[in-house]
C-alpha cells in the first residue's frame, strides 16, 4: 500500500528566509503524481504543487519548488521569500489509482 | 460556479443523532469525493462518485454512513447514531472525470459529537 510520511509536525521560518518541508513516500508504481497541499486556518485546501514522476524536471511555482527524487521516495517543497500568507498546515500527498493519499501534515508558522 | 461547496460548514449534534451534509462540486466536474479529516492529521479518503454512480468506499465509511448523488450533481453525506469519534472535518471534492490531479476541495464541514 502506498504510504506518505511528513516527519515534521512543525516548522518556524522568519519572513522573506527559505524554507524546506520533507516528504517520503513508498509506492511500487513507476508513474504518479505527488502533490503539496495548502491549508490555511479556517481556510479550504489549495493545491500549490503538483509532480508528475515520469518528469525529471523539479516542478516551480513562483516561489514554490520541489526536489524531487524518484529513486529515494523523496519529494520536499522549498518555499523562498516567505510571507506571512504562507502560514498554514501544509500536506504532501501521493496519487493511488483514484483517490488522493495525504501524509499527517506539517504546520508551518512565519515568524515576523 | 465559484468553486465546491458545502453546507453547513459547522455542525453540533448530540451523541446517537443522525447528522446530513451537502456538498456543490464545481457544475463542470463529474467526480465528487468525500474525504474525513481528524484533528492533527491529514484528510482520509471515505468514498467518490462518478456522476451518480458510487465507485468505491472505504472501509473508513462504516454502515452508520451513507453518501448519495442522485442526480450526478449535488451530494450528500448522511451520518447516523453519530458516534464521539465521528467528530472530524469532512472535505468534499470535485474534479472533472479522472483528473484528480487537478481536484478542487470544498470549505468543509466540520462536525462536533457531543
Amino acid at each position: 500500500a502506498q504510504t506518505v510520511t511528513q516527519s515534521q509536525p512543525e516548522m518556524s521560518v522568519q519572513e522573506a528566509e527559505t524554507v524546506t518541508l520533507s516528504c517520503t513516500y513508498d509506492t511500487s508504481e513507476s508513474d504518479y503524481y505527488l502533490f503539496w497541499y495548502k491549508q490555511p486556518p479556517s481556510r479550504q485546501m489549495i493545491l500549490v504543487i503538483r509532480q508528475e514522476a515520469y518528469k525529471q524536471q523539479n516542478a516551480t511555482e513562483n516561489r514554490f519548488s520541489v526536489n524531487f527524487q524518484k529513486a529515494a521516495k523523496s519529494f520536499s517543497l522549498k518555499i523562498s521569500d516567505s510571507q506571512l500568507g504562507d502560514a498554514a498546515m501544509y500536506f504532501c500527498a501521493y496519487r493511488s489509482d483514484d483517490k488522493i493519499i495525504f501524509g499527517k501534515g506539517t504546520r508551518l508558522h512565519i515568524l515576523p | 460556479d465559484t468553486g465546491v461547496s458545502q453546507d453547513p460548514r459547522h455542525k453540533i449534534t448530540k451523541r446517537g443523532q443522525n447528522v446530513t451534509f451537502r456538498c456543490d462540486p464545481i457544475s463542470e466536474h463529474n467526480r465528487l469525493y468525500w474525504y474525513r479529516q481528524t484533528l492533527g492529521q491529514g484528510p482520509e479518503f471515505l468514498t467518490y462518485f462518478q456522476n451518480e454512480a458510487q465507485l468505491e468506499k472505504s472501509r473508513l465509511l462504516s454502515d452508520r454512513f451513507s453518501a448519495e448523488r442522485p442526480k450526478g450533481s449535488f451530494s450528500t453525506l448522511e451520518i447516523q447514531r453519530t458516534e464521539q469519534g465521528d467528530s472530524a472535518m469532512y472535505l468534499c471534492a470535485s474534479s472533472l472525470g479522472d483528473r484528480i490531479h487537478e481536484q478542487y476541495f470544498g470549505p468543509g464541514t466540520r462536525l462536533t459529537v457531543t
